[in-house]
């Protein structure tokens, strides 16, 4: 049983697209989160929700928008894609905000 | 900014030798510090955490280390194997959310 789980696994798309990554963790926490991971494998965290709603707004762009329609699932939606978006994005959960963070599998993003 | 850990140094290390993964924190009022291992392809996994009321903690082969003067967090591996190569993150909690470390890619040789 996937604990955190996350759609698709790789996505190439073009500049100018949008797109959309999707998460789900079946551990009934109360937060998720989504990190970027770039090339040199820095994690750096960009949202976080708490009962679908949100807490942490890092210095992201705006084409970046995250939903929760329950407390089970945070997507990430992405606007008008550029190279720079190029990454691993990775999904995670925790029962509270104090607490350790579940990783799903993470979605590899080429933008070309 | 503030920053936690180091820029991705390697370590290197003999099959059936200790390894020691050390990481460096800067904000003195977190109280919750996870490290977590992430093989290639794949999420990062958690492998230990200490809270700050303690300094030492141990685990299945692993032994983290706080240090609060120096602000320094240390994982130790005890017979290190070829399944334990990975790139390991020091993360640590300040009340709302885990801040990363650089990580530390640990390599060992058969």
């Amino acid at each position: 049983d996937t604990a955190v789980s996350q759609t698709p696994k790789y996505l190439v798309t073009q500049m100018g697209n949008d797109k959309s990554i999707k998460c789900e963790q079946n551990l009934g926490h109360d937060t998720m989160y989504w990190y970027k991971q770039d090339s040199k494998k820095f994690l750096k965290i960009m949202f976080s929700y708490n009962n679908k709603e949100l807490i942490i707004n890092e210095t992201v762009p705006n084409r970046f928008s995250p939903k929760s329609p329950d407390k089970a699932h945070l997507n990430l939606h992405i606007n008008s894609l550029e190279l720079g978006d190029s990454a691993v994005y990775f999904c995670a959960s925790s029962q509270d905000r104090q607490g350790r963070a579940f990783f799903g599998q993470g979605t590899r993003l080429t933008v070309v | 900014g503030e920053s936690v850990g180091l820029h991705l140094p390697t370590l290197s290390v003999q099959e059936g030798d200790n390894s020691i993964i050390n990481c460096a924190y800067s904000n003195s009022a977190s109280d919750y510090f996870i490290w977590y291992k992430q093989e290639s392809g794949k999420g990062p996994q958690f492998i230990i955490d200490i809270r700050s009321n303690m300094d030492k903690r141990q685990g299945q082969r692993v032994t983290v280390l706080l240090n609060k003067t120096v602000k320094h967090l240390s994982l130790q591996i005890a017979a290190t194997q070829p399944g334990d190569s990975a790139v390991y993150f020091c993360a640590e909690n300040r009340g709302n959310m885990l801040t990363f470390g650089g990580g530390t890619r640990l390599m060992v040789k058969p």
